[in-house]
């Protein structure tokens, strides 16, 4: 399968506890975004790379949240100090860049604070 | 606020009719894209359409385009019950670099 894959597929975690999540993106793709999607909602834009630099990031990405692609192929998405209110579903997808503007989406993480 | 927002929320029809979703954004945008997603999985593409494009097809999906009323419309023509998912419009809001997208339109296809 050479889709975009992320791991884990569930967390389940108490708060307060950090938790890391990992995507990679097909292997020649160089843009990467993460998005957050909540129950009954579409997805909404964390952040996105272009090879390993991290050029946007949402208001939504607060100090606790941060994301690193320290090679310009697989990226990680960390959250310190877990809240309920992290719970919700973690997507990356990629995309090849410039005007090849199709991101394709990995399965998901969906995480659980307990 | 999210930039897209498909209409209606939810539609519940028969295998073989056709489904028609709608989406409306707010600012102009150089692609709209429409994605599919089963419960609880990753979103599949399903087709773009550029900004000074009006009509595309790809199957049994057509998708139009009106800039000039910022919307968009989604018809899946001769529905299956596997088309039951939720879509989604996403726009780049004039700036490639992310999507916006709506809370989507949740098709049920009965068998």
């Amino acid at each position: 399968d050479t889709g975009v894959s992320q791991n884990p597929r569930h967390k389940i975690t108490k708060r307060g506890q950090n938790v890391t999540f990992r995507c990679d993106p097909i292997s020649e793709h160089n843009r990467l975004y993460w998005y957050r999607q909540t129950l009954g909602q579409g997805p909404e834009f964390l952040t996105y790379f272009q090879n390993e630099a991290q050029l946007e990031k949402s208001r939504l990405l607060s100090d606790r949240f941060s994301a690193e692609r320290p090679k310009g192929s697989f990226s990680t998405l960390e959250i310190q100090r877990t809240e309920q209110g992290d719970s919700a579903m973690y997507l990356c997808a990629s995309s090849l860049g410039l005007a090849k503007e199709t991101q394709y989406f990995g399965p998901g993480t969906r995480l659980l604070v307990l | 606020s999210q930039q897209g927002e498909e209409d209606p929320q939810a539609l519940s029809i028969q295998e073989g009719e056709n489904a028609t979703m709608n989406c409306s954004y707010k600012t102009s945008i150089n692609n709209l894209q429409w994605y599919r997603q089963n419960s609880g999985r990753g979103l599949v593409h399903l087709i773009l359409i550029r900004s000074n494009e009006r009509e595309k097809h790809s199957g049994r999906l057509r998708v139009t385009l009106d800039t000039s009323k910022k919307s968009s419309s989604l018809l899946i023509t001769a529905s299956r019950a596997a088309d039951t998912a939720s879509y989604f419009c996403a726009t780049d809001g004039g700036n490639f670099n992310k999507f916006y997208f709506g809370s989507g339109t949740k098709l049920n296809v009965k068998p």
